[in-house]
């Protein structure tokens, strides 16, 4: 098994342009969510999805889209993308369970430099 | 929201040091992890915690789960060149719930 793949893993854009960044599990995971990290900042919540058809936002979703047409993917979308978009950004995936372990496990990260 | 409070925010060590580091929050948890990122990766999982008062070990790492359910604390004995990289806590309140990460400790080890 691949676990969480995350592509591409290095982009820089220009102010104002859009992109996706892509992310796939084969781990018939339910549960699904973007991260930022930023120096200082830790780890923070963009958006996640307990489900295919089903997002919800995090700490810090503005400027940013989410879909979940699958279980298998989570693409995250910047539709004008900022210089505060700069950052490295974890796709995590976990089983949605109700009670006992809901451990995540992540992709190897994205880096975004937005100019 | 939620906030985790994560220290120190650094450490710089000595080869075969010990190591503590903790988390403490405003409101309660039911799940606490303890993940590790090294340098361009992903962060993995190291421990999880899911009973007030749990101590789990995982080789040189040892974790407690706090009895107030508001922190957590992460100790790694005899450090090595390896242990380098960026500890973070997470606590959980119920499975329906989005972890919350703290802000992680960057350790460094000096061979």
């Amino acid at each position: 098994n691949a676990g969480v793949t995350q592509t591409p893993k290095f982009q820089v854009l220009k102010t104002g342009q859009s992109m996706t960044l892509q992310c796939a599990q084969d781990m018939n995971h339910e549960y699904m969510s973007w991260y930022r990290q930023d120096p200082g900042m830790g780890l923070r919540l963009i958006h996640y999805s307990v489900g295919a058809g089903i997002t919800d936002q995090g700490e810090v979703p503005n400027g940013y889209n989410v879909s979940r047409s699958t279980t298998e993917d989570f693409p995250l979308r910047l539709l004008s993308a900022a210089p505060s978009q700069t950052s490295v950004y974890f796709c995590a995936s976990r089983e949605a369970r109700r009670s006992g372990a809901n451990v995540l496990t992540f992709g190897a990260g994205s880096r975004l430099t937005v100019l | 929201g939620q906030q985790l409070n994560q220290s120190p925010q650094s450490m710089f060590i000595q080869e075969g040091e010990d190591v503590s580091m903790n988390c403490t929050s405003s409101s309660i948890f039911n799940t606490w992890l303890w993940y590790k990122q090294d340098p361009g990766e992903g962060p993995v999982l190291l421990i999880a915690l899911y009973k007030a008062g749990e101590l789990t070990s995982n080789g040189r790492l040892t974790a407690q789960f706090g009895i107030t359910r508001k922190d957590s604390f992460l100790n790694i004995s005899a450090s090595i060149p390896s242990d380098v990289g960026i500890y973070f806590c997470a606590g959980q309140l119920s499975g329906n719930t989005p972890l919350v990460f703290g802000k992680g400790t960057r350790l460094s080890v000096i061979a």
